[in-house]
């Protein structure tokens, strides 16, 4: 079983909709991070959380760590944010990333 | 700021050939560099965490012999495929932390595409 799940694994929506995607995780972590992969296969990191909630532009990303739950939200979304949308969990120390499998986003215009 | 490159951004070889990807932190010193690879329609998985001097750390399943990693300085991490085989084609992505791992902010390299043929 893969320590990182995301739902929903793909996902279409038309432009200007809210955009929630999902990350349930299942060890103690030390942060969560959210990244965004375009097709080129290019990575971003878009937020780097261990408690409570982060809003950057049109993108809010939430953590409950008891819950061991994260959501990432894009408001108004738009085409230009069609792209990969990845969780990853660090355990701490010096410990590299662990991935879930993504979410594979489409808005239409 | 926090800039990571990859160098080359694409490669193509020869079956049984060796291959050398850069990674570098442009702006910042890197305390630790993960090297992580991506199989087509797969997530990223971590291969080896490497920190500056000292030698790196290979997740289990990956062989320390074939994918050398060198951490030269605190800017620059390469990883060389050696005797690369068809099943190494993959995209190859380094990310550099300024803390400590997952305390850390990781950057993201833009990768590297390798296809061995």
């Amino acid at each position: 079983k893969n320590e990182v799940e995301q739902s929903p694994q793909n996902l279409t929506a038309q432009e200007g909709e809210f955009i929630t995607i999902n990350c349930s995780y299942s060890v103690g972590i030390s942060a969560l991070h959210w990244l965004q992969q375009h097709p080129g296969g290019g990575i971003v990191s878009l937020f780097m959380l261990s408690s409570g909630k982060k809003k950057h532009g049109r993108l809010i990303a939430t953590i409950n760590i008891q819950e061991k739950h994260s959501s990432l939200h894009i408001t108004a979304s738009h085409p230009r944010d069609s792209a990969v949308y990845i969780c990853a969990i660090g355990l701490g120390g010096a410990d590299g990333l662990t991935f879930g499998k993504g979410t594979h986003l489409i808005i239409q215009p | 700021g926090a800039v990571v490159s990859q160098h080359p951004s694409w490669v193509i070889c020869k079956s049984g050939t060796s291959v050398k990807i850069e990674c570098r932190s442009l702006d910042f010193q890197a305390t630790t560099m993960f090297w992580y690879r991506q199989f087509p329609k797969q997530s990223l998985m971590l291969m080896a965490t490497s920190n500056e001097g000292s030698k790196a750390t290979y997740e289990q399943g990956v062989e320390k012999d074939k994918f050398l990693i060198n951490h030269a300085s605190l800017t620059l991490s390469t990883l060389t495929v050696t005797s690369a085989h068809p099943e190494d084609s993959s995209f190859y992505i380094c990310s550099a932390t300024i803390g400590t791992g997952g305390l850390g902010e990781q950057y993201f390299g833009p990768g590297t595409r390798l296809t061995v043929t």
